[in-house]
């Protein structure tokens, strides 16, 4: 079945400093793939998404390329803020039935 | 635009008893899911209904069922609760026609099974 592996987490990083979460997934077909970002005590945001092969999808200074050959969608910021601290999901979805989630990467950003 | 509405925001329930949680979607939105973040398990879903039918489900036991009316309102049901159910309920909603739009959550219900 389709499954998603992120990066372990946690991830302390300063401000400022560069940002990059990998997520590969496994899928029978094409999915369409997302970020979502969780803050504390909230539900799941859609950071952004990309839905066909090649795709990028950018949103806040978050990007992410989605990668037929690797088969990853690794998230990537230039510069990360402390407003930034959360968890951040990859998920695929090949209908529009269900999301399929990693386990998730805590970020936090130290001043 | 509203959101997605669930309530009760938080809810204590003792073992044994049943819970039912409830999800209002965007408006025209038909299709509404269900999910369960756990520290252990973390985001697993639960079942999917578009237009009152439930088109998916998850690999969950038949204590966890659900329902949607006609106006897309959802209303998910755990019986006979145990302590391993205490996790926080997510309610997700979309068009329900495509795969590329994602979905739109809910701030969630924290379920605490004492």
């Amino acid at each position: 079945g389709d499954s998603v592996t992120q990066m372990e987490g946690p991830v302390t990083l300063s401000e400022e400093a560069f940002l990059t979460i990998n997520c590969t997934y496994t899928a029978t077909g094409y999915p369409s793939l997302f970020w979502y970002v969780q803050y504390p005590g909230e539900g799941l945001q859609l950071l952004l998404k990309a839905t066909k092969a090649d795709d990028k999808g950018s949103n806040k200074g978050f990007e992410a390329t989605y990668r037929k050959e690797t088969t990853s969608f690794h998230l990537e910021k230039g510069s990360v803020q402390v407003s930034d601290s959360a968890v951040y999901f990859c998920a695929l979805a090949e209908s529009a039935r269900q999301l399929t989630f990693g386990s998730g990467t805590q970020l936090t950003v130290l001043p | 635009k509203a959101g997605v509405t669930q309530t009760p925001r938080y809810l204590i329930k003792t073992r044994g008893q049943q819970v039912t949680l409830s999800c209002s979607p965007i408006s025209g939105h038909r299709s509404v899911s269900w999910y369960q973040q756990t520290p252990g398990q973390g985001l697993q879903f639960l079942f999917e209904y578009f237009s009152e039918t439930q088109r998916n489900k998850g690999n969950f036991p038949g204590r966890f069922s659900g329902r949607q009316f006609s106006n897309s309102r959802s209303e998910m049901n755990v019986s006979t609760l145990e302590l391993g159910d205490s996790a926080l309920y997510l309610c997700a909603s979309s068009s329900g026609d495509r795969d590329t739009e994602g979905y739109t959550f809910g701030s969630g219900t924290r379920l605490t099974v004492v």
